[in-house]
């Protein structure tokens, strides 16, 4: 069975600092695919990255980046110099490559930036 | 692209009436959409598989009868909480699947927020 477990409930930094939000997984199959999403207040699930488990390199959007290490089965999120638009829950997800595909979700970390 | 719609975005209802939540994938077409319950603070739980042309797959404890689901075309599926309870009260989540193969991601709608009173 596949599981994902963010250990941080909550976390609170000030802005402009950097805060790195952890993603460790549980799967059994060689090919899986992992995914960060972001849900702001108003609700909707927003996608940030998709990654593959064939994929290591880390990857850097803008002020997000993300690294993956498969041998210690994480994909930690790390936003730099924080903004309060960044306040939201943050969700790992984890899916596998056959079937549907359906997602295993993380409980999520609720990160508030404060002004 | 890949923006996924849902219809209504709120609702509230009396205990006993049927309640029909509307997932629409506007920009692309779905053969797979997904339906997600979330409870506040909590994670989202998938409900069921919705497939286009055929019969939803749903999760284990999830009452078929009750959580209606039609997937009747390529950018429309359909949930229907049949007979809602003040239990069935949640936030109600969709998701459209779209990517060649290697590359599918899931795009969700922006919710519904059900009340029954």
């Amino acid at each position: 069975a596949q599981k994902v477990t963010q250990a941080q409930t909550e976390i609170s930094v000030v802005e402009k600092e950097d805060v790195t939000l952890d993603c460790v997984y549980e799967t059994r199959d060689t090919t899986y695919y992992l995914f960060w999403y972001k849900q702001p207040p108003s609700g909707e699930l927003v996608f940030l990255i998709r990654r593959n488990s064939f994929d290591e390199q880390n990857e850097i959007s803008g002020r997000y980046s993300w690294n993956f290490q498969k041998s210690t089965s994480s994909f930690n999120f790390t936003i730099t110099a924080s903004q309060v638009v960044d306040s939201a829950v943050y969700f790992c997800a984890l899916s596998d490559s056959f079937g549907n595909e359906k997602l295993t979700f993380g409980t999520g970390t609720r990160l508030t930036i404060i002004p | 692209g890949a923006v996924v719609s849902q219809h209504p975005s709120r609702v509230i209802c009396k205990s006993g009436t049927s309640v029909k939540i509307e997932c629409r994938s506007l920009d692309f077409q779905a053969t797979t959409m997904f339906w997600y319950r979330q409870f506040p603070k909590q994670s989202l739980m998938l409900m069921a598989t919705s497939n286009e042309g055929s019969k939803a797959t749903y999760e284990q404890g999830v009452e078929k009868d009750k959580f209606l689901i039609n997937h009747a075309s390529l950018t429309l599926s359909t949930l229907t909480v049949t007979s809602a309870h003040p239990e069935d009260s949640s936030f109600y989540i969709c998701s459209a699947r779209t990517g060649g193969p290697g590359k599918e991601t899931q795009y969700f709608g922006p919710g519904t927020r059900l009340l029954v009173l």
